[in-house]
């Protein structure tokens, strides 16, 4: 069984603050991602990677930074967090390369910047 | 650009009772994946689907990249059924688009 799991699990940030959030997998994907979601609102990519050192911008990368140090690990960094960065977050790995495959999700992060 | 319409946005059902949730597309899909977000918030792999149709104890899925749409059955729903559904299709350029969800209620 696929294993994503994702740390915290809950955050309070204040604005201006930095925030980490991890998220490691045991899946031996290459492809790692970020997602944040929000209530009426699918899911939305703001970073992925091909693989250790590789980090691509998603579709709202804005504000976020991405870290990939290893296979199995995959950070997103907010440097200075904005209330409007209040959301639940989802890593999810699957896939080789450019080559989509079914994703798996980690159990999410709730971020509130105040 | 890619987009993904999903409906309904909202659906109540009673326990026994089963409906479809479609998601249209706007382009050519290579793939669409099914998940359900269960009342933890986590998100349930349900289906992937490169074509055709799938089926795994009360649900069914079904995708047709030529006519750009891919459907969710349920049947004889039961209340853990209860949740956020999202389906989630691949680009011809390998990104991925989410639809913005169906919130199914099943109520005894």
């Amino acid at each position: 069984e696929a294993a994503v799991t994702q740390s915290p699990r809950n955050k309070v940030a204040v604005t201006g603050g930095k925030v980490t959030l991890s998220c490691n997998q045991t899946n031996n994907h290459n492809n790692m991602y970020w997602y944040r979601q929000d209530t009426g609102h699918g899911l939305r990519l703001i970073h992925y990677s091909y693989g250790a050192g590789s980090t691509e911008k998603g579709d709202i990368p804005d504000g976020y930074k991405a870290s990939r140090p290893s296979q199995e690990n995959f950070s997103l960094i907010l440097e200075l967090a904005t209330p409007s960065q209040t959301s639940v977050y989802f890593c999810a790995s699957g896939g080789n390369w450019g080559y989509y495959a079914e994703q798996f999700f980690g159990p999410g992060t709730r971020l509130t910047v105040l | 650009g890619d987009q993904v319409e999903q409906s309904p946005s909202a659906l109540s059902l009673h326990e026994g009772t089963g409906s479809a949730l479609r998601c249209n597309f706007t382009t050519t899909m290579r793939a669409v994946q099914w998940f359900r977000k269960n009342s933890r918030g986590s998100l349930i792999n349900l289906f992937y689907l490169a074509s055709g149709t799938k089926e795994n104890g009360r649900l069914k899925s079904a995708f047709d990249s030529k006519e750009r749409y891919s459907t969710l059955h349920i049947r004889d729903a039961q209340l853990e059924d209860s949740g956020t559904y999202f389906c989630a299709a691949v680009t011809g350029g390998y990104k991925v688009v989410f639809g913005s969800g169906t919130r199914l209620l099943v109520s005894p």
